[in-house]
């Protein structure tokens, strides 16, 4: 079955420290992976994607994922974070048809000073 | 470039009530269509998609309902809002190849 698995539904970091959130899927082809921000009271943007090509892609906010197909997993990464990626993240996996698209339960990030 | 518009943006309605939300989005044509409900401090629940005028697939069995009229609205309706309809309502667009989805704002519906 189609799945995707955020093992860390809260996460504190201090500001400038680096960040990784996990994300872990199952799927039956080649996933479409994604990752989604959504700041309190708004809707999800879209911050990053992978389809195919070099495993390392570069997002929006300064973010990036590596995907590992050995591991089935789809991690964000940000090398120095700010206040403001205080938000929760999703990671989703989808295919190329209209309703193959499975979300996480989303990662909340809390950044202290 | 596309956008998505979501109204209203906050509702506050007694039980029993009717609801009717509405998405509608520019720029694209012929998009999949997708409503979303967030629970607080839970993640996205699908409801409904649609991928064509007329065609609505249900998700989850509950007292909501879809349509989409035309080609870029789609419309989350209700005869009798229950308590347990409160949330987070999210409209999304997908397309394109890889069907990437694309969210608008949002409507925060509170049932009393």
């Amino acid at each position: 079955a189609q799945s995707v698995t955020q093992p860390d539904i809260h996460i504190t970091v201090s500001e400038g420290a680096s960040l990784e959130l996990r994300c872990n899927y199952s799927y039956g082809a080649t996933p479409y992976l994604f990752w989604y921000v959504q700041s309190p009271g708004q809707g999800l943007q879209l911050l990053l994607k992978y389809f195919s090509g070099d495993t390392l892609v570069q997002g929006i906010k300064g973010f990036e994922a590596e995907f590992k197909r050995s591991q089935s997993s789809f991690n964000l990464r940000k090398p120095s974070v700010h206040w403001s990626d205080a938000a929760e993240y999703f990671c989703a996996v989808g295919g190329n048809t209209g309703n193959q698209f499975y979300f996480g339960t989303g990662t909340s990030l809390t950044v202290i000073p | 470039s596309q956008t998505i518009h979501q109204w209203p943006a906050t509702l506050v309605q007694p039980v029993g009530s009717p609801l009717s939300l509405e998405c509608t989005v520019e720029g694209t044509s012929n998009p999949n269509l997708y409503w979303y409900r967030q629970a607080a401090g839970r993640g996205l629940q699908l409801l409904f998609y649609s991928v064509g005028i007329g065609q609505i697939s249900s998700e989850v069995p509950q007292n909501l309902s879809a349509s989409r009229p035309q080609d870029r609205q789609f419309i989350l309706s209700s005869k009798k809002l229950l308590l347990s309809d409160s949330g987070f309502y999210l409209c999304a667009w997908g397309g394109g190849f890889y069907n990437e989805q694309f969210f608008g704002p949002g409507t925060r519906l509170t049932v009393l």
